[in-house]
């Protein structure tokens, strides 16, 4: 069965701060990774996507790789009340038609 | 920018009614997703869809759920009899050949 986690949180951070997220995942032979935001009763925005050993920036994000550990993070520099959202991790199940398998993701709160 | 879009955003039905729930994925999408979200849980895979059949299944999809691609855009889900724990968020995605899965913005359903 293949599994992704992640803390649950609440990760609370004032706002200006950076948020850390993190998350491993079971398939040793996974390839691609994705960070999904939700909103409350919202569906799931792509914000990031990662498929190689190392950083990818886009903007006040940052996706982090290490396929060795299998742990992929998420940053979010100069957090804003508006990042406030759940970050949900996703990992496509390889060999297959890449159905994404996700974790519970974690509530993250930025505090003004 | 091109969106996919689902409808209705919200059905009240009752115990043992049959849904159909609706989604038009990216035009130049090829790939066609059904997941579902249950308050407070996890998004979870139902369905996936290529070249006009059913590509895998959860455990979930039983013989009380259906897809159709009826026409070159619309994209559907049905679930016969329903039950109270059919009530959830059903997210409908699609895919081009590149992995990055986009979703629709959901359809809650309530079941009575």
């Amino acid at each position: 069965q293949k599994e992704v986690e992640q803390n649950s949180g609440p990760l609370s951070v004032p706002e200006g701060a950076i948020a850390s997220l993190n998350c491993t995942y079971s398939d040793r032979v996974s390839q691609s990774f994705f960070w999904y935001r939700q909103y409350s009763g919202k569906s799931p925005e792509l914000i990031m996507s990662i498929y190689s050993n190392g950083d990818k920036e886009d903007g006040r994000f940052t996706a982090q790789l290490n396929k060795a550990s299998q742990y992929v993070s998420l940053l979010i520099r100069d957090s804003q009340p508006s990042d406030s959202a759940t970050y949900l991790c996703a990992v496509p199940v390889s060999g297959g038609y890449n159905k994404l398998i996700f974790g519970a993701g974690t509530r993250l709160a930025v505090h003004p | 920018e091109p969106e996919v879009t689902q409808t209705p955003s919200h059905q009240v039905t009752q115990m043992g009614q049959e849904v159909i729930l609706r989604c038009v994925p990216i035009s130049n999408h090829l790939y066609f997703y059904w997941y579902r979200q249950i308050l407070g849980q996890k998004v979870e895979f139902l369905v996936s869809f290529y070249n006009n059949e059913i590509s895998e299944k959860s455990e979930i999809f039983d013989d009380q759920f259906s897809v159709e691609r009826p026409d070159g855009s619309n994209f559907t889900l049905k679930i016969r009899s329903t039950k109270l724990e059919d009530s959830a968020m059903y997210f409908c995605a699609s895919k081009p050949l590149a992995y990055e899965q986009y979703f629709g913005p959901g359809t809650r359903l309530t079941v009575t």
